[in-house]
C-alpha cells in the first residue's frame, strides 16, 4: 500500500532563517505531488504541484520554492523565512491521471 | 471562478444525533467532489468522493454525501454522530487539472 511521510512534524524557526521541509511517498511510481499551506482559521491553499522529476508549477507568488529531486521526493524550501510563513504545511500525492489526493501528516511551522 | 463554500464555520451536535454539513460549489464543468476530515494537528483523511453515477455516495466511518447538480451542493451526512467524529471537515472540488479547491472547513463539536 502507499504511504506518505513528512518531516519534521514540528519546526520553530527564527525570521530570516532558511527552511527545508521534506515529503516522500512509498508504494507508488511517478505520482503527482502537491504542497499545501493551511493558515490558522483558514482553508488549504495549493502552493506547488509537480507531475514529474524537476517539473514544478507554482500556484501563488511567495517566499517559498519547491523541488523534486527524485520521483517520490518533494521538498519545500525558503532562503529567508518571514513571519507570514507560519502555518501547517501538507504534502499530498495522487496517481498519474487520477483525481483523488492523499495527504501526509503535515508539518507545523512557527516562525518567530 | 471555481470555488467551494462551507457556510457553517462551527457546528455542535449531541452524540447520537444526526449530522448534515453543507457544501456548495461553483465549477464550470462536471466537478469531482470530495469530503476530507482533519483531526487536530493531523493531516487530511479522505471520507468519500463523487465522480459520476449514483448521486448518493457512501464513505468511511458511516458518512454519506449527496450530489445535487441543480443546487450545486454536495452535503455530508451521518445518521448518528459519535464523539470520535469531532474534527474539522473540508469539502473540495477538482476538475481536469487535478487541482483541489477547498472550502474553509466546518469545525464539528460533539456534546456528550
Amino acid at each position: 500500500s502507499q504511504t506518505i511521510h513528512q518531516w519534521p512534524a514540528t519546526l520553530v524557526q527564527p525570521v530570516g532563517s532558511p527552511l527545508s521541509l521534506e515529503c516522500t511517498v512509498e508504494g507508488t511510481s511517478n505520482p503527482n505531488l502537491y504542497w499545501y499551506r493551511q493558515a490558522a482559521g483558514r482553508g488549504l491553499q495549493l502552493l506547488f504541484y509537480s507531475v514529474g522529476i524537476g517539473q514544478i508549477s507554482s500556484e501563488v507568488p511567495q517566499n517559498l520554492s519547491a523541488s523534486r529531486p527524485q520521483d517520490r521526493q518533494f521538498i519545500l524550501s525558503s532562503k529567508k523565512l518571514l513571519l507570514s510563513d507560519s502555518g501547517f504545511y501538507l504534502c499530498a500525492w495522487s496517481g498519474t491521471g487520477e483525481e483523488t489526493q492523499y495527504f501526509g501528516p503535515g508539518t507545523r511551522l512557527l516562525v518567530l | 471562478a471555481q470555488s467551494v463554500t462551507q457556510p457553517d464555520i462551527h457546528i455542535t451536535v449531541s452524540e447520537g444525533a444526526s449530522l448534515e454539513l453543507r457544501c456548495n460549489y461553483s465549477y464550470g464543468a462536471t466537478p469531482y467532489l470530495f469530503w476530507y476530515v482533519q483531526s487536530p494537528g493531523q493531516g487530511l483523511q479522505l471520507l468519500l468522493k463523487y465522480f459520476s453515477g449514483d448521486t448518493l455516495v457512501q464513505g468511511i466511518k458511516g458518512f454519506e454525501a449527496e450530489f445535487k447538480r441543480s443546487q450545486s451542493s454536495f452535503n455530508l451526512r451521518k445518521p448518528s454522530v459519535h464523539w470520535s467524529d469531532a474534527a474539522e471537515y473540508f469539502c473540495a472540488v477538482s476538475g481536469a487539472t487535478n487541482k483541489l479547491i477547498f472550502g474553509t472547513g466546518t469545525l464539528l463539536a460533539v456534546q456528550p
